[in-house]
C-alpha cells in the first residue's frame, strides 16, 4: 500500500503566473484535503473534496481551486501568485470526511514566488 | 485570538528528560490530533484523541474535553524526537474533517 505522494517536491514560480500541485491519495481514500503552511506556522485549510465535489472550503480566494479525479488523486491550482504564496503546501487523505477518519498527510510541495 | 494555541513555542531538553507540550483549544470538537513535522516538512500523525489518554512508545497524549485542553508528554526524550510538533482540531462547526493547527512546538533535544 502506497502512502499519500506530492509532486513536485519544489518549485519556483514568478509572481503573477499560474501552478498546478498535485496529490496521490493514499489506496482506498476519497477525501482529501489541502493545506498552505507558511515558514515557522501551523498549516492552514485551503479546501476538501470528498467524491469529486468540494466539500467545504477555507479563507482562501478564488484564485485558489482545486480538482478531485475519479481515482481521488487531486490538484491544487493557484493562479495570479503573489509573493505572499509561497509556503509549503500540503495534502492529506483520508477513508472518508468524518472526523473520526485519521487524515495521511504528503511530504509537501514546497513553492517559491519571486 | 486562535483557536488553537500550543505552549511553549519552542523547547530545548537535555536526553533523557521528560517533555511536556501543551495545547488548548476554544472550540468545541469532535477530534484532537497530535502530529510531528521534520525539518523536511513531512507530517506524521502521532495521536487522534476525542477522550482520555493514548499512549504509544515513549509518547502519552492525554485530552480534558471539560478544560478544551491537551498535552503531550515525551518520555526519555532522545535527540531522534527533535521536530515541531503540532496540535490540530476537528471543529464541531467545521464541514468535513478540517483540520484547524496551533503554531507548533520546536523541540531541540541535546546529546
Amino acid at each position: 500500500e502506497t502512502g499519500v505522494t506530492q509532486s513536485p517536491t519544489h518549485l519556483i514560480k514568478t509572481r503573477g503566473q499560474q501552478v498546478t500541485l498535485r496529490c496521490s491519495s493514499q489506496s482506498g481514500h476519497n477525501t482529501v484535503s489541502w493545506y498552505q503552511q507558511a515558514l515557522g506556522q501551523g498549516p492552514q485549510f485551503i479546501f476538501q473534496y470528498y467524491r469529486e465535489e468540494e466539500n467545504g472550503r477555507g479563507n482562501f480566494p478564488p484564485r485558489f481551486s482545486g480538482l478531485q479525479f475519479p481515482n481521488y488523486s487531486s490538484e491544487l491550482n493557484v493562479n495570479a501568485l503573489e509573493l505572499d504564496d509561497s509556503a509549503l503546501y500540503l495534502c492529506a487523505s483520508s477513508l472518508g470526511f468524518s472526523p473520526s477518519y485519521e487524515q495521511y498527510f504528503g511530504p509537501g510541495t514546497r513553492l517559491t514566488v519571486t | 485570538k486562535n483557536e488553537v494555541e500550543q505552549s511553549p513555542q519552542n523547547l530545548t531538553a537535555q536526553e533523557g528528560e521528560f517533555i511536556t507540550i501543551n495545547c488548548s483549544y476554544s472550540v468545541g470538537i469532535s477530534a484532537l490530533h497530535w502530529l510531528q513535522q521534520h525539518p523536511g516538512g513531512g507530517i506524521v500523525s502521532l495521536f487522534m484523541l476525542s477522550s482520555g489518554k493514548k499512549k504509544h512508545g515513549r509518547l502519552i497524549a492525554t485530552i480534558n474535553i471539560q478544560e478544551k485542553h491537551s498535552s503531550l508528554h515525551i518520555t526519555a526524550s532522545h535527540p531522534r524526537d527533535s521536530a515541531v510538533y503540532i496540535c490540530a482540531v476537528a471543529s464541531l462547526k467545521a464541514a468535513g474533517n478540517k483540520l484547524t493547527f496551533g503554531g507548533g512546538t520546536r523541540v531541540l533535544v541535546k546529546p
